[in-house]
């Protein structure tokens, strides 16, 4: 029962553009979601969160929007640089973040210079 | 300030043997995890500590277990290894709530 999901395994972005990368819950008692960004032989890093009282969060580039009705959250990146290419998981928590993640499989973006 | 440490970074075990993971951090964090990662799946709990004595199983804690006598290092032991346990595991820490922030670099782990 996977109640985190991220549909694409990959997306492929020029560098200078938007990059998009989205995740859906099914779980409508998640209320704190996250987002990790990881490279390859290393572990997560912790890139920015929100929650449901929030339906937008902005960091640099990097913007996080929640739809808690379609129980949708989405990641963007402008703009996109060649740094950006590595895995990126989303993930949900109850309680605003006191209960334990639930992780996405993740999507590996790879941003083409 | 070396953040989160795993050791060793890959290691074959044979079917039946055990083994410990070791993970230590030096940012004085609360919280401490344990979660394995299967090729094309999302991170998974084993295990994880809210501070020093006291442990709490996650998703996933079955062959597996864990010890917390100090704030700086959590072991994650592995008793009789099958090769379902064949996976990346990455320790992490926080200073508060659920929400790993820090990752150690995992430890890659074949059971042949």
């Amino acid at each position: 029962d996977q109640q985190v999901k991220q549909n694409s395994p990959s997306l492929s972005v020029q560098e200078g553009r938007i990059s998009i990368l989205n995740c859906d819950y099914t779980n409508s008692m998640f209320d704190y979601f996250l987002w990790y960004k990881k490279y390859p032989a290393e572990g997560p890093t912790f890139l920015i969160s929100i929650s449901s009282i929030k339906d937008k969060n902005e960091d640099g580039r990097f913007t996080v929007f929640l739809n808690k009705s379609a129980k949708h959250l989405s990641l963007h990146i402008v703009p996109s640089q060649p740094g950006d290419s590595a895995v990126y998981f989303c993930a949900a928590s109850r309680n605003f973040g006191n209960e334990k993640l639930t992780f996405g499989t993740g999507t590996r973006l790879t941003i083409i210079p | 300030n070396a953040g989160v440490t795993q050791t060793p970074k890959f290691r074959i075990l044979k079917i039946g043997q055990s083994m410990t993971l070791q993970c230590t951090q030096d940012m004085n964090h609360n919280y401490m995890y344990w979660y394995r990662q299967d090729p094309g799946m999302g991170l998974k709990l084993i295990y994880y500590s809210v501070g020093a004595g006291i442990t709490d199983k996650g998703e996933v804690p079955n062959g597996y277990n864990v010890s917390r006598s100090t704030t700086e290092d959590f072991p994650l032991r592995l008793e009789l290894a099958a090769p379902s346990q064949t996976s990346v595991y990455f320790c992490a820490s926080s200073y508060t709530t659920q929400q790993p922030r820090i990752f150690g670099p995992g430890t890659r782990l074949t059971v042949t």
